[in-house]
C-alpha cells in the first residue's frame, strides 16, 4: 500500500512569489494534518483536515496560508506571498481517525526555500 | 498549549556506549511517541507510548513513560553507525506536539 506522498519534494523560490504543496494521504484516511519545521527548531501542527473540512487550523501562521482539501482526497498548501521566514521543512501526514489510538503516518515531507 | 521539551538537540555517540534522549512535556497527554528520521525521508513511529510506567524495546531502543514527571525517555543500548537519524518525541492531545529533535551520530 502506498504511504503518504508529498510534492515537490525540494522548492526554491524568491521572496513574494508563490508556491503550492501538494500531499496525498494514504487511500481511505479521513485525517490529514500539516506540520512545519523551521531550521532547527520544532515540527509544528499547522492544521487538520477531516475529509474536505477544516477540523482544526489554529498552527497556520498567517492568511498567506492558504489549505485546501478538494472533495476530501489530497490537499495542497499554498503560500501567497512567500516570505523569508517561510522557509523550512512541510510535513503532510494522514490518519484513519482523529482519536487517542489512530496513528498519523507522515510523508516525507517539502523542503522550501525562500531566497 | 501542550509544550514538549526535548534534550540533548545533539548527541554524538561512540560505538558500543549507552545514551539517552529526554522528553519533558507541560501537561497531560494521552500518548507519547518517539520517530526517527534519516534525512530526506519521512517520520518513522518507533514506539508508542500509552500510560504510566510503559515501557517498550526494540532492538538497541528502549523508550519509557513516566506521565507523572511527564517525562518519556528513550534509552540507546550499545549505539552502533545505523541509529545516526534525527529522533523526535511528540506528545498528543488532539494534535500531536513535537519536540525540537536530537540529531545523533554514531562514530567509531
Amino acid at each position: 500500500e502506498a504511504g503518504v506522498t508529498q510534492f515537490p519534494s525540494h522548492s526554491v523560490i524568491e521572496k513574494g512569489q508563490t508556491v503550492t504543496l501538494r500531499c496525498d494521504p494514504i487511500s481511505g484516511h479521513d485525517n490529514l494534518y500539516w506540520y512545519r519545521r523551521v531550521m532547527g527548531k520544532e515540527i509544528k501542527f499547522l492544521l487538520h483536515f477531516v475529509k474536505e473540512s477544516k477540523q482544526d487550523e489554529s498552527g497556520m501562521p498567517n492568511n498567506r496560508f492558504l489549505a485546501e482539501r478538494t472533495g476530501g482526497t489530497y490537499s495542497t498548501l499554498k503560500v501567497q506571498p512567500a516570505e523569508l521566514e517561510d522557509s523550512g521543512v512541510y510535513f503532510c501526514a494522514s490518519s484513519l481517525g482523529a482519536g487517542t489510538y489512530n496513528e498519523q503516518f507522515f510523508g516525507p515531507g517539502t523542503r522550501l526555500t525562500v531566497l | 498549549e501542550l509544550k514538549v521539551e526535548q534534550n540533548p538537540l545533539f548527541l554524538s555517540m561512540q560505538e558500543g556506549k549507552n545514551y539517552t534522549i529526554y522528553c519533558n512535556y507541560s501537561t497531560t497527554s494521552d500518548r507519547l511517541y518517539w520517530y526517527r528520521q534519516d534525512p530526506g525521508k519521512s517520520l518513522e513511529s518507533l514506539f508508542v507510548l500509552l500510560s504510566n510506567g510503559a515501557v517498550k524495546q526494540e532492538g538497541r531502543l528502549m523508550a519509557s513513560l513516566d506521565t507523572k514527571a511527564r517525562l518519556s525517555t528513550l534509552h540507546i543500548t550499545a549505539a552502533v553507525h545505523d541509529l545516526s537519524a534525527t529522533y523526535f518525541c511528540a506528545a498528543f492531545d488532539y494534535k500531536l506536539s513535537f519536540g525540537a529533535g536530537t540529531t545523533v551520530t554514531v562514530r567509531a
